[in-house]
């Protein structure tokens, strides 16, 4: 069984489209995460979430827009999106805000 | 200066041999140190957490030194599978924000 798992694997849409990314985790953790990591892959941390309560909210433009509706999912909802979101985003969890996190594979976003 | 600091790389060795590899972290308030890992349009996985009295897992030992506030990560008889991008991460200095900060990542490409 996937630990952390989030669709879709690929997404590829036209600028100024909305998307949304999901994630789900079974490891019963309580602390959910999404990363940015851009061709240099400079991995960015955008939110988190620990226990369905945002506790890390980055410089990130308000088009992007996280859901957590319980503590073993947390969405990504992507407004206008715009040719600098092409990436790869990675949902994570841990168990506690600082251990150690479990990645999902990613979903590769590209705008054209 | 970044937070977390890495020599991109790549580090070419041959099969069997020993590399080390280095990362500087800015804030002398930093607690918590990991080593990932991450292999080519995968995602990334704890290789391992770094203690103060450093440890060992197999060929892999790493290494904490606070007065210089760097990490090593030593790889001993290099495979062919350790051919990876291998990421430094250290817990944010601002226990406010609770998160971990990922560096750019050293590449290793392990040759036969």
């Amino acid at each position: 069984d996937t630990a952390v798992s989030q669709t879709p694997k690929y997404l590829v849409t036209q600028m100024g489209n909305d998307k949304s990314i999901k994630c789900e985790q079974n490891l019963g953790h309580d602390t959910m995460y999404w990363y940015k990591q851009d061709s240099k892959k400079f991995l960015k941390i955008m939110f988190s979430y620990n226990n369905k309560e945002l506790i890390i909210n980055e410089t990130v433009p308000n088009r992007f827009s996280p859901k957590s509706p319980d503590k073993a999912h947390l969405n990504l909802h992507i407004n206008s999106l715009e040719l600098g979101d092409s990436a790869v985003y990675f949902c994570a969890s841990s168990q506690g805000p600082v251990q150690p996190q479990h990645f999902g594979d990613g979903t590769r976003l590209s705008i054209l | 200066r970044k937070e977390v600091e890495q020599d991109p790389g790549p580090f070419n060795v041959p099969e069997g041999a020993t590399v080390a590899f280095n990362c500087t972290y800015s804030n002398s308030a930093s607690q918590s140190f990991f080593w990932y890992r991450q292999d080519c349009r995968k995602e990334p996985k704890l290789l391992m957490s770094v203690y103060s009295s450093g440890n060992e897992d197999g060929r892999f030992t790493a290494q904490l030194n606070r007065a210089s506030q760097y990490i090593s990560l030593l790889i001993r008889d290099s495979k062919l599978s350790d051919s990876a991008t291998y990421l430094c991460v250290v817990r944010s200095a601002d226990t406010g924000r609770r998160a971990l900060t990922f560096g750019s990542g050293t590449r290793l490409q392990v040759q036969p």
